[in-house]
């Protein structure tokens, strides 16, 4: 089945403690993309990779780092992570171009940071 | 912002009425394209409609694109309670790689 992995679904975690959360795609998709989502604001990007090696950032990248080593993974690391990056994470993927595709969607990391 | 604006934040109908959500924008698009997200769950990819059409089908969908008022509307026909979630609309600049979604129409079916 086509679809996007990620991993874990829900975390809750502490102010400081380095956490990663995985994705995975296996579609052969170039474009990955991570969201966030938070009441009243939407999904906003946090940072988006073209294709292996290549990754630019979003709306809100700071305090987030990507890393894309192989086509079909695409993790999303907190280094620090605190309080108000607790909210719901998607990973989402797409053919490249993704304005001549629609994306496909993880399900979805709920994070909690205390 | 590029980013979509929704209208209206939350509709409640009785099933087997039709369902119209509008979305707006701001700058020009390359596509524009709507989601439907079940409550806690990640978004489903449901129409992408290009600049240049001005309608487009899909099943009970039917969405319409007006590129000079910088909007769109989704239509849902005899909705059913199983269309209760939220919808989405995101627009692709032309300039740019990055979609941008709207804050998204919160839709209940009554039963």
């Amino acid at each position: 089945e086509a679809q996007v992995t990620q991993n874990p679904r829900y975390l809750i975690t502490v102010t400081g403690k380095k956490l990663t959360v995985t994705c995975s795609q296996n579609m052969n998709h170039e474009y990955m993309s991570w969201y966030r989502q938070d009441p009243g604001l939407g999904l906003r990007q946090i940072y988006y990779s073209m294709n292996v090696e290549v990754t630019d950032k979003g709306d809100v990248p700071e305090g987030y780092k990507v890393s894309r080593k192989e086509k079909r993974n695409f993790p999303l690391i907190l280094e620090s992570p605190s309080p108000n990056q607790t909210s719901l994470y998607f990973c989402a993927s797409s053919l490249y171009p993704p304005t001549a595709y629609g994306y496909t969607f993880g399900s979805g990391t709920r994070l909690t940071v205390v | 912002s590029q980013q979509g604006e929704e209208d209206p934040q939350a509709l409640s109908i009785q099933e087997g009425e039709n369902a119209t959500m509008n979305c707006s924008y701001k700058t020009s698009i390359n596509n524009l394209q709507w989601y439907r997200q079940n409550s806690g769950r990640g978004l489903v990819h449901l129409i992408l409609i290009r600049s240049n059409e001005r309608e487009k089908h899909s099943g009970r969908l039917r969405v319409t694109l007006d590129t000079s008022k910088k909007s769109s509307s989704l239509l849902i026909t005899a909705s059913r309670a199983a269309d209760t979630a939220s919808y989405f609309c995101a627009t692709v600049a032309l300039s740019g790689n990055q979609f941008y979604f709207g804050t998204g129409t919160s839709l209940t079916v009554i039963p």
